[in-house]
């Protein structure tokens, strides 16, 4: 079964627009990575947070891990064309990093 | 530093046939860990290998196995391949245990099975 949800699944936005991207465990987690994957590339790690209520930033991109550890969120402020591709969070499961299913965001200039 | 080096980057077989992959990882990394990605299951987990030990794997028949040399190179083989095998197949490195380390993935390998 899958071990970690992650919505929406599909995202098209206009160029300017906020992004998000949630993953949500039905476990506490210890930690989340997250990851981008250009269309044709491989996954490139982004971040990792280990911390309950923890807020990371990149540039344009915000990291948030829920109090509960059980959640978490990226967040993408006015959204560019490099912006496009796929975003995962991935955790351990069963001492398996195990990846959620992704958000494709594609980007309207 | 190098990254992670995959090879081949295609591959075409016909049901039936093996096949091996093979993956260096970065220098002085020490897990690597090997993924299936297809479009309608994602990135699925098949094993991760720790100074020449499997550690874990994933829900994949027998059919598949791996192996991790002492220089931490890693080759995973598909024996009897079926048409539900062609994907993208990735390889990633990281230091330690990949439950803690940021992957490092390699370009990967596409096998289409014919």
């Amino acid at each position: 079964g899958q071990q970690v949800m992650q919505i929406p699944q599909y995202q098209h936005v206009q160029e300017g627009e906020d992004f998000t991207t949630y993953c949500n465990s039905s476990t506490t987690l210890s930690n989340i990575q997250w990851y981008k994957q250009r269309p044709g590339g491989h996954p490139v790690f982004l971040i990792q947070l280990v911390k309950s209520g923890e807020v990371k930033k990149q540039k344009r991109l915000t990291f948030q891990f829920g109090e509960a550890k059980k959640n978490s969120s990226l967040h993408i402020t006015a959204t560019q064309t490099t912006d496009v591709g796929t975003y995962f969070c991935a955790v351990v499961y069963g001492n398996k990093l195990v990846f959620g299913s992704g958000t494709i965001l594609r980007v309207k200039s | 530093k190098a990254g992670v080096t995959q090879t081949p980057r295609y591959l075409i077989k016909t049901r039936g046939q093996q096949v091996t992959l093979s993956c260096s990882p970065i220098s002085g990394h020490r897990s690597v860990s090997w993924y299936q990605q297809t479009p309608g299951q994602g990135l699925q987990f098949l094993f991760e290998y720790f100074s020449e030990t499997q550690r874990n794997k994933g829900n994949f028949p027998g059919r598949f196995s791996g192996r991790q040399f002492s220089n931490s190179r890693s080759e995973m083989n598909v024996s009897t391949l079926e048409l539900g095998d062609s994907a993208l197949y990735l390889c990633a490195s990281s230091l330690d245990s990949s439950n803690n380390s940021p992957l490092h993935f390699g370009n990967g390998t596409r096998l289409t099975v014919t």
